[in-house]
């Protein structure tokens, strides 16, 4: 079986530093990948790690530890279009052929003035 | 603008009609993919097209029927629907199915059943 949890709600301030976790259980693991989806939106690409540790690209931090089942996405110098859910998703090879997304339900996060 | 587009972006049917969602992509991509999203769920795969050979949920009921003519087009059939359906249905597409690929989702059409 496959479970991934997120929190369902953050809430954080314009300028801030916020973490959004992720952990996952899954049969097999082929990658995790992070999409920012706004209100009324399709899901846009923020990143992916397949190796332990963090990937770093401008404001936004993705780290990884396949040990734990661990995931989180850092944002930095929080904006308010920063406010949107935030879907974490694991690729597991022994899910329908390795083709799949598994999705976790995503952390819907406000950021206020 | 994802390069991956949708049509209609907003579907209202009844439970007796047949429609059909289009998908587009312009992305020189190999796999397109459906997914159901609804409230307060998380993205459930419904369909994965690889070099036009399909993978299928097997949990998806037979009301809803993909068609991928080519690599650039996949549809989603719809009949006798129920009103738990009504959700938003994301199409995308992704280079190939393995490895780093990311997958392109489109904007979504959000269907309701009456």
């Amino acid at each position: 079986g496959q479970n991934i949890d997120q929190p369902t709600e953050m809430t954080a301030t314009e300028g801030a530093i916020v973490q959004i976790n992720c952990t996952y259980q899954t049969s097999g693991f082929n990658g995790l990948f992070w999409y920012q989806q706004h209100a009324g939106e399709a899901p846009t690409f923020l990143s992916y790690n397949v190796l332990d540790g963090l990937e770093e690209k401008g404001r936004f931090s993705s780290f990884l530890s396949r040990s734990k089942g661990y995931s989180y996405l850092l944002l930095k110098e929080l904006q308010m279009k920063d406010s949107a859910s935030y879907l974490c998703a694991v690729r597991d090879p022994r899910d329908t052929g390795r083709r799949a997304l598994t999705f976790g339900s995503g952390t819907r996060l406000q950021v206020q003035p | 603008e994802t390069g991956v587009t949708q049509t209609p972006r907003h579907l209202v049917m009844g439970m007796t009609n047949k429609k059909s969602l289009k998908c587009e992509q312009h992305l020189g991509h190999n796999a397109m993919y459906w997914y159901k999203q609804s409230a307060k769920k998380p993205l459930e795969l419904m369909f994965v097209y690889s070099l036009e050979e399909r993978v299928e949920n097997n949990s998806v009921p037979s009301r809803f029927s993909p068609e991928c003519p080519n690599s650039s087009h996949l549809f989603l059939h719809l009949h006798t629907l129920q009103p738990e359906d009504s959700a938003l249905y994301l199409c995308a597409s992704s280079l190939s199915t393995s490895g780093s690929n990311e997958q392109f989702f489109g904007p979504g059409t959000r269907l309701t059943v009456l």
